[in-house]
């Protein structure tokens, strides 16, 4: 079974366009997280939810928005998409952040490749 | 904020050991550090993890000086097979997460 997967793989669409990816996990984890990587590999968490509340939400453009109906999903949703927007977003689950230091092992879903036309 | 700052890249041949170091000004006292290693089209997979000193598991070790402020990844005896990126990420306090920009390693045969 896998732990971590999103949906869709791959995602191809327009500017202006409004699109969602999905997130679920099933290994019982109390947080969540999205990163963006970019082309030059870097990684960029975005936003990260304990317990559906959410705990990190980095400098990103207001048209991203996470929503997690239950702690074992996570799904982000993006209006208005850009050029810039173009980009692999990964998913990932961890077990409950502990007292505010990042100790546990984060466990990545395989990515969307989202490409902005 | 802590900044981490890894070597954009390194090659190494079949058999050897490989080290690999991330260097983290103003790590908090109560954090660790962890490495993972990422393949091409897959997200990152935890290797190691540490606070300071030495851990060594069944892939890897990892090597924290008493100042915290650097961390080794080291693997022993590479193969082609651990051609990947791999990043070290730092907990800050208040849930920030200081990731490296990953360090391409090539093996060679």
């Amino acid at each position: 079974d896998t732990a971590v997967s999103q949906t869709p793989k791959y995602l191809v669409t327009q500017m202006g366009n409004d699109k969602s990816i999905k997130c679920e996990q099933n290994l019982g984890h109390d947080t969540m997280y999205w990163y963006k990587q970019d082309s030059k590999k870097f990684l960029k968490i975005m936003f990260s939810y304990n317990n559906k509340e959410l705990i990190i939400n980095e400098t990103v453009p207001n048209r991203f928005s996470p929503k997690s109906p239950d702690k074992a999903h996570l799904n982000l949703h993006i209006n208005s998409l850009e050029l810039g927007d173009s980009a692999v977003y990964f998913c990932a689950s961890s077990q409950a952040l502990a007292g505010g230091h990042i100790i546990n092992e984060q466990f990545f879903g395989p990515g969307t490749r989202l490409t902005v036309l | 904020l802590a900044k981490t700052t890894q070597p954009i890249s390194m090659d190494s041949y079949e058999g050897q050991e490989v080290n690999i170091t991330c260097s983290h000004n103003n790590i908090a006292t109560n954090d660790y550090i962890t490495w993972y290693q990422q393949f091409p089209s897959q997200g990152p997979r935890f290797i190691i993890q540490g606070y300071k000193t030495k851990v060594t598991n069944e892939v890897a070790s990892l090597f924290i000086p008493a100042d915290r402020k650097s961390s080794t990844l080291s693997l022993p005896r590479v193969s082609l097979s651990d051609t990947a990126v791999y990043y070290c990420l730092v907990g800050e306090g208040n849930y920030q997460l200081i990731w490296g920009a990953g360090t391409k390693l090539i093996i060679k045969p």
